[in-house]
Formats: C-alpha cells, structure tokens, sequence
C-alpha cells in the first residue's frame, strides 16, 4: 500500500519550454501533496505544499509564477515547470499524504529534469 | 525553526558489522519522527514513524528507537544491500503550513563485502 508515483521518470527539454510533471497517489486519498527539489548530494528542499482543490503554498524563495502546481483531486497533483532554464535542471520529487499532522509523507520516484 | 542534524555524514560498514545512525533534533512540539531510505536516483522509501519518546519499531534489520532530544537507527549485522543514505525528518507542533517535514542531511550507508 501507498504507492506514489510520477510520470515522467525523466525528461530532457529545450530552454525557455515548459515541462509538467505528475504525481499521483495509486492507492490512496492524498489529502496532501507536497513538491521537492533535490541537488546532487544534498537533502530534500520543500518548494510547496497543497490541499486538494486550494492555492498551493510556497516557501520562500520558490517563485510561484515558474513553478506552478494543481492539486486538482486527491489523486493527482501536477508541477509545471514554466519557462524553463538550464538551472531549473535538477531531480523532482513529490510526495502524498492521506491524513492530517503526523501521517506519513510517500514518495514518489522522482522525475529528473535536464534543460538544455 | 525545527532542526535536524543526522550523524555521521557517512558510515562504512563491514558486512555483519553493526551501528547505529543518529539524528538529534529540535522542535516545537513533536508531532512525528520519520526515517526514510534513498537510493541514489530514487524517491525517499518510508522505513519507520515515531511519535513519542520511548518508542520503538523494528522492521528486518533496523531498528528505530526515540528519545525527547534523538533518535537511533540501529542496523544489525548490515548487509551490501542495506547500503543507501537514511534520511530523519521531524514534524513539529509549530510554525510552517500544512504540516511541513523538516530533513537532516542524510547519513550514507556503505556495506562492503
């Protein structure tokens, strides 16, 4: 149970064209979504967290005009990298969560992006 | 702001050769402790959550424990394919929306043969 998972695994793109990237729960309700970016040996780094069906909330420094996120239903939440650049190029992960504080955050596979 | 600081940054283990993984946090207000695994190129895998101190879970060869300050990933007698860096992240009362996860760094995970 609580599988996450992500399409594409990777992707390579031209500069200045956008990229979507989905997440979608497979085997349950994910009240919560939640977008990172990872650098090469280093942690996850939040981007931002979403309700279903609500404006996603953004940490700081995360311009919420390049990467835009959809959680347009419990299942599935999208990032959609706008405008691309080479240093948007980086490994994309989300993750999902049914219940409120405390529940756990899955994973999904994670999607690496390449930007040309 | 929560903090996690996990030690050591790496690890190297002979095959059989036990330890334990640290993570020491700060938070107000503890809602969760969670360990997660992650191979390289790969998304987090859940391994454990902790909600209080004195808790314990085992699954195979680990074992997570919780103390009000730390937590411990004990790793009996390793083998190569537990090599991958463990990450600990808190959950805390407090502060950021939604319930955010604050990460350590990671601890990296070598089992030689």
């Amino acid at each position: 149970g609580a599988v996450v998972s992500q399409h594409p695994s990777w992707v390579i793109c031209k500069s200045g064209t956008s990229v979507k990237i989905e997440c979608r729960s497979l085997d349950f309700q994910a009240t919560t979504m939640f977008w990172y970016r990872q650098f090469p040996k280093q942690s996850l780094m939040l981007m931002a967290t979403s309700n279903e069906g609500s404006k996603a909330t953004y940490e700081q420094g995360v311009e919420k005009d390049k990467f835009l996120i959809n959680h347009a239903s419990l299942t599935l939440s999208t990032l959609t990298v706008t405008s691309a650049h080479p240093e948007d190029s980086s490994f994309y992960i989300c993750s999902a969560r049914a219940g409120g504080w405390g529940e756990t955050q899955y994973f999904g596979p994670g999607t690496r992006l390449l930007v040309l | 702001e929560d903090q996690v600081t996990q030690s050591p940054e790496a690890l190297r283990l002979q095959e059989g050769e036990s330890s334990s993984l640290n993570c020491s946090y700060t938070v107000s207000g503890l809602r969760g402790l969670f360990w997660y695994r992650q191979d390289p190129g790969k998304g987090p895998e859940f391994l454990f959550t902790l909600y209080s101190a004195g808790e314990e879970k085992e699954k195979e060869r680990l074992k997570a424990t919780l103390t009000k300050k730390e937590s411990f990933l004990h790793i009996t007698a390793p083998k190569p394919e537990d090599s991958a860096t463990y990450l600990c992240a808190v959950q805390g009362k407090g502060g950021s929306t939604l319930g955010r996860l604050y990460f350590g760094r990671g601890t990296q995970l070598t089992v030689w043969p």
